[in-house]
């Protein structure tokens, strides 16, 4: 069965470039979540989507955008990249609000390494 | 405040001992769902179970086990006879119906499993 799909799987930028992660969610679900997960810590949500609207924002920095399109896969944007944004990025998919009668599952990661 | 503990940091046991992951929730809302997820070391989040608020019934699947009980907010997780690829960070989270975007993630519990 298809799944959450991230690219790329491991990215490497300097100090102040961009990152742009992308996520493509499992066939006809319509929600999608972001969450970071530095070194040795627990996932921390940072926003997500649903039919391509916001629908709830948690500590996503003001250097951090992110955006889903029609065809429901979502990009989130990262500029002035500093060292602590180094993390494990996980995309999730669900089919309508996670936790309401449906569950998320999680893509693979998208491991940022800032140097 | 933390909404999800994990008291136990890391755990390491002898191949097929049996060992239990404790997971403590806090949560105002009735309606709730509680998960567990594995993160082996190559990083991906492979979901286990979830488990709604109304049901407290327990669930054993093959070597897992969950016990849920409202009374004391836990929701924890057994594993029968150990197995080296057990082996892993283990993740506790919640959902809230009134707040159903995100998960709440406890900070893990790192289990290892010596041959």
């Amino acid at each position: 069965a298809a799944g959450v799909i991230q690219s790329p799987r491991h990215l490497i930028k300097e100090k102040r470039e961009t990152a742009t992660l992308k996520c493509y969610p499992i066939p006809r679900h319509d929600t999608v979540y972001w969450y970071q997960q530095g070194p040795g810590q627990d996932p921390q949500f940072l926003i997500s989507f649903y039919e391509k609207m916001q629908s709830d924002k948690g500590s996503i920095p003001d250097r951090f955008s992110a955006q889903q399109f029609s065809d429901y896969h979502s990009e989130l944007n990262m500029s002035s990249l500093e060292l602590g944004d180094s993390a494990l990025y996980f995309c999730a998919s669900s089919l309508g609000l996670s936790g309401r009668n449906t569950e998320a599952f999680f893509g693979q990661g998208t491991r940022l390494t800032v140097v | 405040a933390q909404k999800v503990t994990q008291a136990q940091t890391e755990i390491s046991v002898v191949e097929k001992e049996d060992v239990t992951l404790d997971c403590v929730y806090e949560t105002r809302d009735t309606t709730y769902y509680l998960f567990w997820y594995k993160q082996p070391p190559s990083g991906e989040l492979v979901f286990l179970i979830r488990r709604n608020s109304f049901d407290e019934q327990n669930e054993i699947s093959g070597r897992y086990s969950w016990n849920f009980q409202k009374s004391t907010s836990s929701f924890n997780f057994t594993i029968t006879a150990s197995q080296v690829v057990d082996s892993a960070v283990y993740f506790c989270a919640l959902s809230e119906a009134n707040t159903g975007n995100q998960f709440y993630f406890g900070t893990g519990t790192s289990l290892t499993v010596i041959p």
